[in-house]
């Protein structure tokens, strides 16, 4: 089954540093995506970036960046020059491929994410 | 540009009592699902609808649960005889892609339910 671990359940960074959110993930499906959203406290979801599991080059979204390791299996978020509104929760998910050609994400757990002045 | 849209934002019931949520996805977004977040979790996946069919339902949607999605634009999700547990945020979520690689989901503000 697939499966994604955020093991940080809170950062703090300061203002306009550059934090790294971490996440791994477990699957046998050679073709997978995968997908950062942004959670502020009003509860949207808000999409970052993805990531495709045969993308040769790392995913940008200006100040987002995906650090792929696919050896290692993590997808970590990279947000630089860090703003006070980027202050969430932070999910890391994957697709999942139903039959039919569809797909479903497969969420981690978060991470919460506080930026000081 | 209009995202996905989502009524009510707050909904507080008692327990035993029906609720119904609406999702309005994204105009050309042929492709919809419904999610559950607990407190402290990321979301589960409940159901996904292509244009007015529901094709798949999670093992988490008891016969409580009901979805539909009529004319393949906006979807209702009922909840019937609401218990405690049921007490969580509600996201929809959106997308188009008509060779499903790259699809991205969009969410809505989601509807979050107090059942006391």
């Amino acid at each position: 089954a697939q499966k994604i671990t955020q093991t940080q359940p809170g950062m703090f960074v300061q203002e306009k540093e550059a934090v790294t959110l971490d996440c791994t993930y477990d699957t046998s499906d050679p073709s997978y995506g995968l997908f950062w959203y942004k959670q502020p406290s009003s509860g949207e979801m808000i999409f970052l970036i993805y990531q495709g599991s045969y993308d040769q080059q790392n995913a940008t979204e200006g100040r987002y960046s995906l650090n792929f390791q696919k050896a290692r299996k993590s997808a970590n978020l990279v947000i630089s020059a860090s703003q006070l509104g980027d202050s969430a929760m932070y999910f890391c998910a994957m697709r999942e491929a139903l039959s039919g050609g569809y797909n479903k994400l497969i969420f981690g757990a978060g991470t919460r994410l506080a930026v000081h002045p | 540009d209009t995202g996905v849209s989502q009524n009510p934002r707050h909904k507080i019931t008692k327990r035993g009592q029906n609720v119904t949520f609406r999702c309005d996805p994204i105009s050309e977004h042929n492709r919809l699902y419904w999610y559950r977040q607990t407190l402290g979790q990321g979301p589960e996946f409940l159901t996904y609808f292509q244009n007015e069919a529901q094709l798949e339902k999670s093992r988490l949607l008891s016969d409580r649960f009901s979805a539909e999605r009529p004319k393949g634009s906006f979807s209702t999700l009922e909840i019937q005889r609401t218990e405690q547990g049921d007490s969580a945020m509600y996201l929809c979520a959106s997308s188009f892609n008509p060779t499903g690689a790259g699809e991205t989901q969009y969410f809505g503000p989601g509807t979050r339910l107090l059942v006391l």
